[in-house]
């Protein structure tokens, strides 16, 4: 068992469908984090969760919501989103302070027609 | 404002032979730490190795090493005795001061494709 495992791993999805991405951690961390990796560009946090509350939230567009429902599960909702949003979406998960090493998943890769 | 600048967006070598990768980072603050990360093609970020602003001793994790040079403010990727298996993207990245609230906020640089020839 992965220790930070991401479904699906590829995603296609119309402009005016709803989705969403999957983020399960068997790690027992207690912080969790979306990144958006778009071609060509640094990766960009979108949303941190600590102890299952959102402490980050990067001026992401409100196409893209976030759940974290317990410290081993995090969401990512997606409705009416454009075609500059295909990127790869990944998620993370980190044990409080340490050396703040973030452990990752594949990813889930989107593209949006 | 914080910001890692990778300055390669590719590099080749033979396999066997070793390679660095280079990392410049610009922050304010005292306490930071510095890591590598590698990404096949299959899209995993696998984190490499480590550097504390605060350690004296440059990290080394098997064939990889972080020369770290504080005054410059460079944390380059030294891979030693290249394997095929080393191509892949590798990205620099920093944590400043901890944030507070138990989690931590890296940032990434552009990263740099590394190709292993046989």
């Amino acid at each position: 068992e992965t220790g930070v495992t991401q479904t699906p791993r590829h995603l296609v999805m119309g402009m005016t469908n709803k989705k969403s991405l999957k983020c399960e951690q068997h790690l027992g961390h207690n912080a969790m984090y979306w990144y958006k990796q778009s071609a060509k560009k640094p990766l960009e946090l979108m949303f941190v969760y600590s102890l299952e509350e959102r402490v980050e939230n990067n001026s992401v567009p409100s196409r893209f919501s976030p759940e974290c429902p317990n410290s081993s599960h995090l969401f990512l909702h997606l409705h009416t989103l454009q075609p500059e949003d295909s990127a790869l979406y990944l998620c993370a998960s980190s044990q409080g302070k340490s050396t703040g090493e973030l452990f990752f998943g594949e990813g889930s890769r989107l593209t949006v027609l | 404002a914080q910001k890692i600048t990778q300055t390669q967006p590719g590099m080749f070598v033979q396999e066997k032979e070793a390679v660095t990768l280079d990392c410049t980072y610009d922050t304010s603050d005292q306490s930071y730490g510095l890591f590598w990360y590698k990404q096949p093609s299959s899209g995993e970020m696998i984190f490499l190795i480590y550097q504390g602003s605060y350690d004296e001793q440059n990290a080394t994790e098997g064939r990889y090493s972080l020369n770290f040079q504080k005054a410059r403010k460079s944390a380059n990727l030294v891979i030693s005795a290249s394997q095929l298996g080393d191509s892949a993207m590798y990205f620099c990245a920093m944590r400043e001061a901890f944030p507070g609230g138990g989690y931590n906020k890296l940032i990434f640089g552009a990263g740099t494709r590394l190709a292993v020839h046989p």
